[in-house]
């Protein structure tokens, strides 16, 4: 398997600008989680999917922030408009769940910086 | 408050040397905890897991340890080698949920 597959790795783009972060998740996993990682905060929950479905997005900052997840294969996380201040890596993971909470399998992450 | 701390921040340690990694929880209910290692520039990785009744695990020179009464857990690396260098990361899952409360990290860099 190839693993959880993010892209683009790194973007650099300028204050005001959308921003849409991609991400395929391991074929077969039913939970898909979005992550924030700064030095400051180190890594933060911004939402979670269950089989597709939004299930928590208390962690998404704000209105600029959104998710999607049309099918079980993809998901993407947009920012409009982009403030310098979401410079961070923006991490995706997906999870099989049985009774007690899986392990996570983590991509390789979007670095995303906003001028 | 459900929070994960650990310590120290960072490490730096000869190659070699052995080093432990402390974990301090306050989650509950508690399912299960988890150490990651996070090499620079890419996504953790799982190293270890453990639920409530276990209290020792090993992958390789890795050894984590878990003390569920004191809400402590601890990494061991074992002869420590280059590649040892990177953040390990203390990761708790709650009880009933799939959420899972993430400690800010250890950075371990090993010398020559």
């Amino acid at each position: 398997d190839a693993g959880v597959i993010q892209s683009p790795r790194h973007e650099v783009t300028e204050m005001g600008q959308e921003v849409t972060l991609r991400c395929k998740p391991i074929s077969g996993h039913d939970y898909l989680f979005w992550y924030r990682q700064t030095m400051m905060r180190g890594l933060e929950l911004l939402i979670y999917f269950n089989n597709n479905v939004p299930i928590d997005d208390s962690g998404m900052p704000e209105d600029r922030f959104s998710a999607k997840m049309p099918n079980a294969s993809f998901s993407t996380l947009k920012i409009q408009p982009s403030e310098p201040r979401d410079s961070a890596v923006y991490f995706c993971a997906s999870s099989l769940q049985g009774k007690v909470p899986g392990e996570l399998f983590f991509g390789e992450g979007s670095r995303l910086t906003v001028l | 408050k459900n929070q994960v701390e650990q310590s120290p921040q960072s490490l730096i340690i000869l190659e070699g040397k052995n080093c432990t990694l402390q974990c301090n929880y306050t989650v509950s209910p508690f399912s299960n905890l988890r150490w990651y290692k996070q090499d620079t520039g890419r996504g953790p990785v799982s190293l270890t897991i453990m639920t409530f009744s276990e209290n020792t695990k090993s992958n390789g020179r890795y050894t984590a340890t878990l003390d569920a009464d004191t809400k402590q857990s601890s990494l061991h690396i074992t002869a420590s080698q280059l590649s040892d260098s990177a953040s390990y990361i203390c990761v708790v899952s709650f009880s009933g949920t799939y959420k899972y409360i993430f400690g800010t990290g250890t950075r371990l860099k090993v010398l020559a």
